[in-house]
Parts: C-alpha cells; sequence; structure tokens
C-alpha cells in the first residue's frame, strides 16, 4: 500500500527553538512536497523535492530529501509565532500521469510565545 | 501566478439539494482534482481527472461525481446532498504528473 506519514501528528514549541518533522513515504516515486494551511484556509505549496539529496530553504523552513531512506524532513529554525500552522507533505505515484499525490496527515505546529 | 478559483467560500443547502461546486484553474493544467478535508481526517480524494472528458475515483467517491467539458473547469455535483457531506471541499490542479498541486481558496459546505 502507499503510504505517507507524518510524526509527529501534533507539536507544540517555545519560540526560538528548532524542530524538525518527519515524513517517511513508502511510494515509489521520489519527488515529495510540503504544503502549510493556515486555520481556515487552503494548502499553499512550499517546497518540491525532486531528488536525492535535494534541500530547499526559505526563511525559517528547510526541507531536505533522502530517497535510499525514503525520509523527508522539514526543519525549522528559531520558531516564531508566525510559523503556525498544519504541515503537509506529498508523494508522487511514479508511472503515474494522474498526477495524483499521496499526502501525509499533517503535523499541526504551534509556537507559544 | 497560477490561479485556481472556486465557485464559493461558502455554502448551505438542505438535505436532498443537489449541489454543483465548481473549480477553474488559468494554467492549462492537465491535472484536477477534488478533495474533502475534515478535522482529524486529513486531506481525502474523492474524485480527479487527468484530461478533459476523463475521470477516475479517487479514496471516497460515494455520493459525489464530476464533469470536466473544459480543459479549465472541474466541477464536483452531490446529485443528493446529505448532513455527512459538510466539509470544507478543496479543488487543485497540477501540469500533467509533473510539479506541486496548486490548491483553490477551498470551500466550506454545510448541509442542512
Amino acid at each position: 500500500e502507499l503510504k505517507v506519514e507524518q510524526n509527529p501528528l501534533f507539536l507544540s514549541m517555545q519560540e526560538g527553538k528548532n524542530y524538525t518533522i518527519y515524513c517517511n513515504y513508502s511510494t515509489t516515486s521520489d519527488r515529495l512536497y510540503w504544503y502549510r494551511q493556515d486555520p481556515g484556509k487552503s494548502l499553499e505549496s512550499l517546497f518540491v523535492l525532486l531528488s536525492n539529496g535535494a534541500v530547499k530553504q526559505e526563511g525559517r523552513l528547510m526541507a531536505s530529501l533522502d530517497t535510499k531512506a525514503r525520509l523527508s524532513t522539514l526543519h525549522i529554525t528559531a520558531a516564531v509565532h508566525d510559523l503556525s500552522a498544519t504541515y503537509f507533505c506529498a508523494s508522487d505515484t511514479r508511472g503515474s500521469n494522474t498526477g495524483k499525490l499521496i499526502f501525509g496527515q499533517g503535523t499541526t505546529l504551534q509556537v507559544k510565545p | 501566478d497560477v490561479k485556481v478559483t472556486q465557485s464559493s467560500r461558502y455554502l448551505v443547502k438542505r438535505t436532498g439539494e443537489k449541489v454543483f461546486l465548481e473549480c477553474v484553474q488559468d494554467m492549462d493544467h492537465e491535472n484536477m482534482f477534488w478533495y474533502r478535508q475534515d478535522p482529524g481526517l486529513g486531506l481525502r480524494l474523492i474524485y480527479f481527472s487527468y484530461d478533459v472528458k476523463m475521470k477516475e475515483k479517487g479514496d471516497i467517491p460515494e455520493g459525489y461525481s464530476v464533469s470536466r467539458e473544459k480543459k479549465e473547469r472541474f466541477s464536483l455535483i452531490l446529485e443528493s446532498a446529505s448532513t455527512n457531506q459538510t466539509s470544507m471541499y478543496l479543488c487543485a490542479s497540477r501540469f500533467q504528473g509533473a510539479g506541486t498541486q496548486y490548491f483553490g481558496p477551498g470551500t466550506r459546505l454545510l448541509v442542512l
């Protein structure tokens, strides 16, 4: 079964701290996507990771991909309240031209002042 | 900028009504998707379309149908709305099997 699993599902952290969200996937594709969702809003694309060792950074967020371990990480550096949101990772389904993605359950991040 | 728009942000319907949710994208994307999102259940794929007039069932198609007569437009139809279809509905589009999915703003549907 094609699966994408995120860990943890809920994360409460203090401002200024660092933390990592993990995304394990069992799909056969090595293309991985990260999205952010603010409460009551839609999903916004954050990062697209297309190959082993890919690293993308924007502000306090950095995403990386290890295709051998089938693992992607989203690292948060010196968290601020504005980063409070739900973060989803998603993986492609290789060999398919339908464009279907398999989504993880989402990680809700709460950054406390 | 890619734009995916949905016909309504909020909808209130009665049980048994036929409901149409429309999604339009302006980037010539081949693939389009309808999801529903409920608290604690994540994103669930209802239907998707990989090209005009082509459609495939997702994980939870029961009670829904779709229509894709033009490339830019993908409609989700609730033939006879029921209270358990109260949810947030999200549309997305994507180039043929490549790149990220772009999401619309969502439609919050309440069925009374």
